[in-house]
């Protein structure tokens, strides 16, 4: 069964740019959530998408949002990047929204704003 | 304690050697804690998923606890291999899948 994938691996993007990020869910993994990793701040939530709705959102910027599809991919996007959004961001996919739900992660997107 | 916390910030273990450590959360609005580990360009990976006050999880030499009245969880590595080096990190969970991540523990074990 193939693992949770994300694209692209690496991206460089300038500041003001926007940048759309993609994750694929272990299929029939129907919960996408979405976690940035910065070296002083750790792993925080972004949001969670079930079944192509937002179950939960943490506390970040309204320039941060995603989307879920039928299928159950998901896309985040990132608008008029600041240098601060440099980071690896990760997603993760369960079978449910449930509390309580393992996570399985992607190997992240690693983004760099110069 | 308003946050998740994670003690001690990093350590050396040699192998052989059984090893602990803490993660400390708020008590209140308690849902589930996660355990998962994080090697060096891989994904996490997870451990284990607790839910209820006193229990224990064991996968191979790799254990935990979990106490939710005082707001903690241990993790125990018996006999330290070089391949359990990595960063141990859990995470308080709220309704759904958010989670709230500790800053984890990195543990090098020195053959």
């Amino acid at each position: 069964k193939a693992g949770v994938t994300q694209t692209p691996r690496y991206l460089i993007k300038t500041r003001g740019q926007q940048v759309t990020l993609s994750c694929s869910p272990i299929s029939g993994h129907r919960s996408v959530s979405w976690y940035q990793q910065t070296p002083g701040q750790g792993l925080q939530f972004l949001f969670e998408y079930f079944s192509e709705t937002q179950r939960n959102k943490g506390n970040f910027p309204g320039r941060f949002s995603g989307r879920q599809f039928s299928n159950s991919r998901s896309e985040m996007n990132v608008s008029t990047l600041e240098l601060g959004d440099s980071a690896l961001y990760l997603c993760a996919s369960s079978l449910g929204s449930e509390t309580g739900q393992r996570l399985f992660f992607g190997s992240g997107t690693q983004l760099s704003v110069l | 304690i308003l946050n998740v916390e994670q003690s001690p910030q990093s350590l050396h273990v040699q192998e052989g050697d059984s090893t602990n450590f803490t993660c400390s959360f708020p008590s209140s609005n308690f849902y589930a804690l996660h355990w998962y580990r994080w090697e060096t360009a891989k994904s996490p990976e997870a451990l284990f998923v607790m839910t209820l006050n006193g229990d224990e999880k064991k996968k191979g030499r790799i254990s935990a606890t979990l106490n939710t009245k005082e707001g903690y969880s241990y993790l125990y590595i018996k006999g330290s291999q070089p391949e359990d080096s990595a960063t141990y990190l859990c995470a308080k969970g709220a309704a759904g899948n958010k989670l709230t991540f500790g800053g984890g523990t990195r543990v090098l074990v020195k053959p």
